[in-house]
């Protein structure tokens, strides 16, 4: 059973860079069929979409925040990575990471996500 | 705002129908790109209940389905249950090069 878990530090600094990491298990990270993402989720509101990445290196940003997003993949570590960059305080959100099946364009499997405050 | 469009809340007796609208607009649902819709309960990830529109994956009862009709999707939950009590959210895909979800309705069964 494919599993997601986010990790990395659940309080961030402002202006200081976000990074979180996502470990892939019980399947490949290198499937052809699948992009693996980054959704946030502010306390009390609905999930904003930040990007997603294909195993082979290409990207895709939500336009508002692709200034200050990078996401990267790690296939022999079965890892991909968000990066962030410039908090503020509107960056606090439970962050998931989560498949993307590339024929449905739905995210089918999700982490159990990750609280990151940002906070002095 | 959401770019979708959600109501706040809904309710229903147990064994009841319900249903949730999501409204877009020609840039997204009506463009016409697939709605999907995601079940979160209390303090858990979102679970993916509807894709492609009406397409159920393996696992989600039959009690629950999708349709779409021009700039908007319903998702229908019938024979309501007492676990079905969540925040349900649908998404689609923007012309702007975006995944968006909607705001999300919160189920409450009476």
């Amino acid at each position: 059973q494919l599993q997601l878990q986010e990790s990395g530090p659940g309080l961030v600094k402002p202006s200081e860079t976000l990074s979180l990491t996502c470990t892939v298990s019980g399947g490949s990270i290198s499937s052809r069929g699948y992009y693996w993402g980054w959704i946030r989720q502010p306390p009390g509101k609905g999930p904003e979409w930040i990007g997603y990445i294909f195993y082979s290196g290409g990207t895709y940003y939500h336009p508002s925040l692709k200034s200050r997003v990078t996401i990267s993949v790690d296939t022999s570590k079965s890892q991909f990575s968000l990066s962030l960059t410039s908090v503020t305080a509107a960056d606090t959100a439970v962050y998931y990471c989560a498949r993307r099946d590339s024929g449905s364009d739905a995210f089918d499997m999700w982490g159990q996500g990750t609280m990151v405050t940002v906070s002095s | 705002q959401s770019v979708l469009t959600q109501p706040p809340s809904v309710s229903g007796a147990p064994g009841q129908r319900v249903t949730i609208s999501c409204t877009g607009s020609s840039s997204n649902i009506g463009a016409p790109y697939d709605v999907h819709w995601y079940q979160q309960l209390p303090g858990t990830a979102p679970k993916l209940l509807i894709y492609g529109n009406s397409n159920r994956p393996s696992g989600v009862p039959d009690r629950f389905s999708g349709s779409k009709s021009g700039t908007s999707a319903s998702l229908a939950i019938t024979g309501l249950q007492a676990d079905d009590e969540a925040d349900y959210y649908c998404q689609s895909y923007d012309s702007s090069l975006s995944v968006v979800f909607g705001g999300g309705t919160k189920l409450t069964v009476l």
